[in-house]
């Protein structure tokens, strides 16, 4: 079975751009969680969603956002792009909210010039 | 609210020798531990996990670790270190029960391995 897959795998923006990026969950998994992970640091939590609706956010601010969809594909998006959003966004599914483990994709690699 | 501290930034251990990483939590209500591997350019991927039951976990690539919940701990061992171990480690906590979601990450730790 395929694992969680990301895209797209590496995208350049500048500032004041935004962005989306997509994830497609494991066969099956109906929780899809965003995290982003500044170099040299661990992965931070900024979104889960679960059968469509948003159950969790992190500390980040209104300009991240976003969204499930029927399949249970996921979309984050970044408005107004600053320097400091550059970053792996990581995307992880599991089963359902609360079960674990979550198995992670391999991210997407955003850079802001 | 959980947090993780891993000590120590960058281990490097001799081929052969054994692996000890270090994680220490702090949850206010039982929680999940997880220890994640990261190779370069690559996602996480899971390497064991602690929920309930046996405090002595065994994962994949001959990785174990033990839960102890009076040192507030859950340390990474494997008893002879491969070259193919070179990566960054995480820890992950999450609180214990149905509503948890988030995973909360220490800062990893890359593990160099001396041929």
């Amino acid at each position: 079975d395929a694992g969680v897959t990301q895209s797209p795998t590496h995208l350049i923006k500048t500032r004041g751009q935004h962005v989306t990026l997509r994830c497609s969950p494991i066969s099956g998994h109906k929780s899809v969680s965003w995290y982003q992970q500044v170099l040299g640091q661990g992965p931070q939590f900024i979104f889960q969603y679960y059968e469509k609706e948003e159950r969790g956010r992190g500390n980040f601010p209104d300009r991240f956002s976003a969204r499930q969809f029927p399949n249970y594909s996921s979309e984050l998006n970044v408005n107004a792009l600053l320097l400091g959003d550059s970053a792996l966004y990581l995307c992880a599914s599991s089963l359902r909210q609360g079960y674990q483990p979550q198995h992670f994709g391999d991210g997407t690699r955003l850079s802001i010039l | 609210a959980q947090s993780v501290t891993q000590l120590g930034s960058h281990v490097s251990v001799s081929e052969g020798a054994l692996v000890l990483l270090r994680c220490n939590y702090s949850s206010s209500v039982p929680p999940y531990l997880f220890w994640y591997v990261q190779y370069p350019n690559q996602g996480l991927q899971l390497l064991l996990k602690y929920t309930t039951g046996a405090t002595l976990v065994k994962g994949i690539n001959g990785f174990e670790a033990e839960f102890k919940k009076s040192e507030t701990s859950f340390h990474l061992t494997k008893p002879s270190a491969h070259m193919s171990d070179a990566a960054e480690y995480f820890c992950a906590v999450t609180p214990w029960g149905a509503g948890s979601y988030q995973l909360t990450f220490g800062k990893g730790t890359k593990l160099s391995v001396i041929p």
